[in-house]
């Protein structure tokens, strides 16, 4: 067990629709990364929180927003879902602090179907 | 191309053999990380390194900054070990993740 958190694990949804994905870091971790991972394009990077503010942007669409809350906790939220944007989105925390890399802690995933 | 190459992309081995998987990239890092992927999809992190080498049980894990190159080796490979195994690196202050296509590793009783 990593210590982190993502649910829900499966979802099926509609094209169209809109679904909120929700990550706990690892206690203490202030840096949240959520990774996206389809078949044809493998694991990218969408993007970065460190204690509640945006800190790195990857290849995320403009349909696709985050937030990392006080309490440390974070959601990726999908709008307007195509049948591409089916894949497993991973969540990862870290400590970070200042330039030491930290080694990051990954969740299980949510695996989003879109039909 | 791709930032982060691995070699090879599909691996095939008997019960006890020695494995080795290659990571090569093309960008200076300041670390760099090797992960495992069940077939369930859970990615659990093994080893994060910036130089030399490190070991843990039968995996050992080396990285050369000079030659931007790294190898992951397991010794006495087990049926268990089949997964898919991951590359990635991160860069100066950005820590975000930049991924090798994997090696999935298939270890036969």
């Amino acid at each position: 067990d990593s210590g982190v958190t993502q649910t829900p694990k499966h979802l099926i949804t509609a094209t169209g629709q809109r679904v909120t994905l929700r990550c706990s870091p690892r206690s203490g971790d202030l840096s949240v990364y959520w990774y996206q991972q389809s078949l044809d394009q493998g694991l990218q990077f969408l993007i970065q929180y460190y204690n509640g503010e945006e800190r790195a942007k990857g290849n995320i669409l403009e349909r696709f927003s985050a937030q990392q809350f006080p309490d440390l906790h974070s959601e990726l939220n999908l709008s307007s879902l195509e049948l591409g944007d089916s894949a497993l989105y991973f969540c990862a925390s870290s400590v970070v602090k200042g330039s030491e890399n930290t080694e990051a802690f990954f969740g299980q995933g949510t695996r989003l179907t879109v039909v | 191309k791709n930032e982060v190459e691995q070699s090879p992309q599909n691996l095939t081995a008997q019960e006890g053999e020695f494995i080795t998987i290659n990571c090569s990239y093309s960008v200076g890092i300041s670390a760099l990380h090797w992960l495992q992927q069940h077939p369930g999809g859970g990615i659990v992190s093994l080893f994060m390194l910036s130089s030399g080498k490190k070991k843990h049980g039968r995996l050992i894990a080396t990285i050369n900054i000079q030659e931007k190159h790294s190898s992951l080796h397991i010794t006495a490979s087990h049926p268990r070990d089949s997964a898919v195994y991951i590359c990635a690196v991160t860069g100066g202050s950005n820590y975000k993740l930049t991924f090798g296509k994997g090696t999935l590793l298939t270890v036969n009783p």
